[in-house]
């Protein structure tokens, strides 16, 4: 069993659908909780951070975190064409490795 | 200006050649990660260093090396002993906490290797 799960999709929606992308994992120990936003032969850039269980929000996204199923969701509100992109989740546990899903690809379609 | 630098963007090598990329980070970060990203795969590690002169394997290093000898710099060198090297390869940084547990990670914009 993979540490991180997360469903590749692809995942297709109308512009101004909310979104839902979801990441569970197995350990347990892992403490903090990150989403990257990844497009095309791009680097991944931070979206999101989180430490503990419940909502954390930034303009359109909000992260949530839920310890007691092992379970971590990015919501996008009124989402937009040019968040098409891939979108992984990634965690860390004591210790200095990270662990990311394998990403889900998102297209906004206008 | 501050962040992660990678080049080249793009890179080709003939097979049995070895071939080195740059990684560079002004962000005064402790830590530096390779990583190898092939389509539907995700992120694989390759190396990473916490500090100066001191690396780790990830769990994909055969085949490549690294060294870090600045705090700034983290090079990665494919071999010619990598069987498919063909592929995206990222390189982070991340400041370490004095627990002991790294911040988040901070990506570089990426080297697309093609071997010819």
């Amino acid at each position: 069993q993979k540490e991180v799960e997360q469903d590749p999709g692809p995942l297709s929606v109308p512009e101004g659908a909310i979104v839902s992308l979801n990441c569970t994992y197995s350990n347990s120990a892992f403490q903090y909780f990150m989403w990257y936003r990844q497009y095309s032969r791009k680097g991944p850039e931070l979206l999101m951070y989180t430490y503990s269980s419940g909502n954390k929000e930034d303009g359109r996204f909000t992260a949530q975190v839920d310890k007691s199923s092992k379970y971590i969701s990015l919501f996008i509100r009124d989402s937009q064409p040019s968040d098409s992109a891939t979108y992984l989740c990634a965690m860390i546990h004591t210790g200095n490795q990270f662990y990311f899903g394998t990403g889900t690809s998102l297209t906004v379609i206008p | 200006d501050g962040g992660i630098t990678q080049s080249p963007k793009y890179l080709f090598r003939k097979e049995g050649q070895n071939v080195t990329l740059s990684c560079e980070q002004n962000l005064n970060h402790d830590a530096m990660y390779w990583y190898r990203q092939d389509p539907g795969q995700g992120l694989r590690l390759i190396y990473y260093s916490q500090i100066v002169n001191d690396f780790q394997k990830g769990d994909i290093a055969e085949g490549y090396s690294v060294s870090r000898e600045k705090k700034e710099s983290f090079p990665l060198t494919v071999t010619s002993a990598q069987k498919n090297p063909t592929a995206f390869y990222l390189c982070a940084s991340s400041k370490l906490r004095g627990s002991g547990i790294t911040d988040t990670q901070y990506f570089g914009p990426g080297t697309r290797l093609t071997v010819l």
